[in-house]
């Protein structure tokens, strides 16, 4: 089957880091993604990993273990914009487009 | 460039009714895909269009429909809609490559 998990809520303070997991399994597997959703947006376009590895861009970092179906999002230096949802969607093979997404982590940032 | 445009942005409708929604993808974007939105299954894949050719379905009734125009414009299509089919109906577009770029989404509501 298909399944993404990830954690539902997730609170931090202004100014700290906070690491936002995600585990997949799919039947075959390209990449994984990160978006932000802001309520009542659109989601928007943080990262894609194919390879393992950190790949960094700014205050947000996006880690992949392929072996062990795992990602993580980091975020630095939270500021009060970061209060939103992450969603986690895994791209599987001869998908064409077909993303698989995980029911999202809703950050709240406190001052 | 503009964005990913969707119309109308809210809808309600009555049950048995049925309703068609447009998505105008990003200008030389020619796959439009197609995600349901609700609070408790996060987006879920519904179909993916491709030079009006749907190369990928998801795991929706037959009452859930699409089709792609010409000029890469995308409509899908809900007949005898029903309370569940409340949600936010994403489209999203991309070029040849993974990034997908989405709208802002239609709100519908059966009552």
């Amino acid at each position: 089957g298909q399944n993404i998990d990830q954690p539902t809520e997730m609170t931090a303070t202004e100014g700290a880091i906070v690491q936002i997991n995600c585990t997949y399994q799919t039947s075959g597997f390209n990449g994984l993604f990160w978006y932000q959703q802001h309520a009542g947006e659109a989601p928007t376009f943080l990262s894609y990993n194919v390879l393992d590895g950190l790949e960094e861009k700014g205050r947000f970092s996006s880690f992949l273990s392929r072996s062990k179906g795992y990602s993580y999002l980091l975020l630095k230096e939270l500021q009060m914009k970061d209060s939103a949802s992450y969603l986690c969607a895994a791209y599987p093979s001869g998908g064409y487009n077909k993303l698989i997404f995980g029911a999202g982590t809703r950050l709240a940032v406190h001052p | 460039k503009a964005g990913v445009t969707q119309t109308p942005r809210y809808l309600i409708k009555t049950r048995g009714q049925q309703v068609t929604l447009s998505c105008s993808p990003i200008s030389g974007h020619r796959s439009v895909s197609w995600y349901q939105q609700t609070p408790g299954q996060g987006l879920q894949f519904l179909f993916e269009y491709f030079s009006e050719t749907q190369r990928n379905k998801g795991n929706f009734p037959g009452r859930f429909s699409g089709r792609q125009f010409s000029n890469s414009r995308s409509e899908m299509n809900v007949s005898t809609l029903e309370l569940g089919d409340s949600a936010l109906y994403l489209c999203a577009s991309s070029s040849s490559g993974y990034e997908q770029y989405f709208g802002p989404g239609t709100r519908l509501t059966v009552t």
